[in-house]
């Protein structure tokens, strides 16, 4: 039973324009989200992160939006840039973190 | 740069071998955590350590081993392995389980192979 779902294996985007990556989750119990960024032959990088009592979170180009009613969570890059292209992973927290399938980002010149 | 350090970055072991992977931190956070990471999948729970005490074993086989000799180490001790078992190995670190804003930063892995 997948609790964490990134429905989009793969998302294209020209530089300078929105990238929006989703996840969507089942189990009502999560109360911290976060999203990685992760590049071949590297871990995981934390981008950023949202408690279960917000619905907004920035940082800098990224912004991360959770609809609770819905159990959906989004990942804004504005404007994206070439070095965003990467694999990112939305993963959702109660005592232990788990991610979803992740969506490859990749952003053309 | 990764404020986890893994070490070896690669490893090629036989079936018969026994080897340990190392996972240092000095954030002083007091939460150590192991996952195994298949190709094209997201990271798996391993096991989790909570202020130097086991805290969460995901029903992992005896094959794999854990240890934590200090709040900064931990170590993943390996015997008779199987080649399924060949993967990206990730430790992480967070300030402590769960809560908010307690983000788990990952080192970059150790890349096992299994002849």
């Amino acid at each position: 039973d997948q609790q964490v779902k990134q429905n989009s294996p793969s998302l294209s985007v020209q530089e300078g324009r929105i990238s929006i990556l989703n996840c969507d989750y089942t189990n009502s119990m999560f109360d911290y989200f976060l999203w990685y960024k992760k590049y071949p032959a590297e871990g995981p990088t934390f981008l950023i992160s949202i408690s279960s009592i917000k619905d907004k979170n920035e940082d800098g180009r990224f912004t991360v939006f959770l609809n609770k009613s819905a159990k959906h969570l989004s990942l804004h890059i504005v404007p994206s840039q070439p070095g965003d292209s990467a694999v990112y992973f939305c993963a959702a927290s109660v005592r232990k973190l788990i991610f979803g399938q992740g969506t490859t980002l990749q952003v053309k010149p | 740069d990764t404020e986890v350090t893994q070490t070896p970055k690669h490893l090629v072991m036989g079936m018969t071998n026994k080897k340990s992977l190392k996972c240092e931190q000095h954030m002083g956070h007091r939460a150590m955590y192991w996952y195994k990471q298949k190709a094209k999948k997201p990271p798996e729970l391993m096991f989790v350590y909570s202020y130097e005490k086991l805290s969460i074993n995901e029903s992992v086989p005896s094959r794999f081993s854990p240890e934590c000799p200090n709040s900064s180490l931990l170590n993943l001790h390996l015997h008779a392995l199987q080649p399924e078992d060949s993967a990206l190995y990730l430790c992480a670190s967070s300030g402590n389980i769960g809560g908010s804003n307690q983000p788990q930063h990952f080192g970059d892995g150790t890349r096992l192979s299994i002849l």
